[in-house]
């Protein structure tokens, strides 16, 4: 699986957006993008993936970069509750595991 | 929808002891993993499972057994447990392992070793 580098902390504001980057840049062709977020004490939670396009759903929008080597995960308006470690994982579409970095620290000031 | 339900919660064991973690899904997925967590690491697999009757080892597999009798369960045993498997369990599943299948997790089992 192709390396990631995300910030190691993160604040925001309670009702701004959060931009969270992440740098793949010796991703593949076939590697996906994906974001889990794990909130103190719960399991992972995933919110997101893409592999071209950008993407959105009820959670978040993913923004990938042409060629690429980067993403953008965007809570649109953050939350105390969007308070978590998030992870940026690069997978080839048949590997079977998550390979979890150490993810960013995203703390929702109020 | 319950999702992916890991039992027990909480345990605390002596060394050499051995006990069973259940990971139970009711999402029909195909799929299942079990992942350890340390302080301060991300979560590395210890074995999956592609389908009922089927069991594959992960990256730590040792000091560990999995079983997958029903198509819904997942087990993972520690038949002689160590201070060194003391982590945070997670249980894992996914209807496929396409980069377009998504996995989905229980809340963990937090074991602790003596």
């Amino acid at each position: 699986d192709a390396k990631t580098t995300q910030p190691t902390s993160m604040d925001c504001a309670e009702g701004r957006a959060a931009n969270l980057p992440c740098n793949h840049s010796t991703i593949s062709g076939n590697e996906y993008v994906y974001w889990y977020r794990q909130i103190h004490s719960q399991g992972p939670q995933y919110i997101i993936h893409g592999l071209k396009n950008n993407e959105t759903n009820e959670m978040a929008s993913l923004i990938i970069t042409e060629d690429r080597k980067s993403s953008t995960l965007i809570l649109p308006h953050a939350t105390l509750r969007d308070t978590a470690v998030y992870y940026c994982i690069v997978r080839y579409t048949n590997d079977y595991k998550l390979s979890f970095g150490a993810g960013t620290t995203v703390t929702v000031r109020a | 929808n319950a999702g992916v339900t890991q039992t027990p919660k909480f345990r605390v064991l002596k060394t050499g002891q051995s006990m069973t973690l259940l990971c139970a899904q009711d999402m029909n997925h195909e799929y299942m993993y079990w992942y350890r967590q340390d302080p301060g690491m991300g979560l590395r697999l210890i074995h999956y499972s592609v389908g009922e009757g089927t069991t594959a080892k992960g990256e730590v597999p040792d000091g560990y057994n999995v079983s997958r009798l029903k198509k819904q369960n997942f087990l993972l045993g520690l038949e002689s447990a160590a201070p060194s498997q003391t982590s945070v369990y997670f249980c894992a599943s996914s209807q496929g392992t396409g980069g377009f299948q998504p996995q989905h997790f229980g809340d963990g089992t937090r074991l602790s070793i003596l």
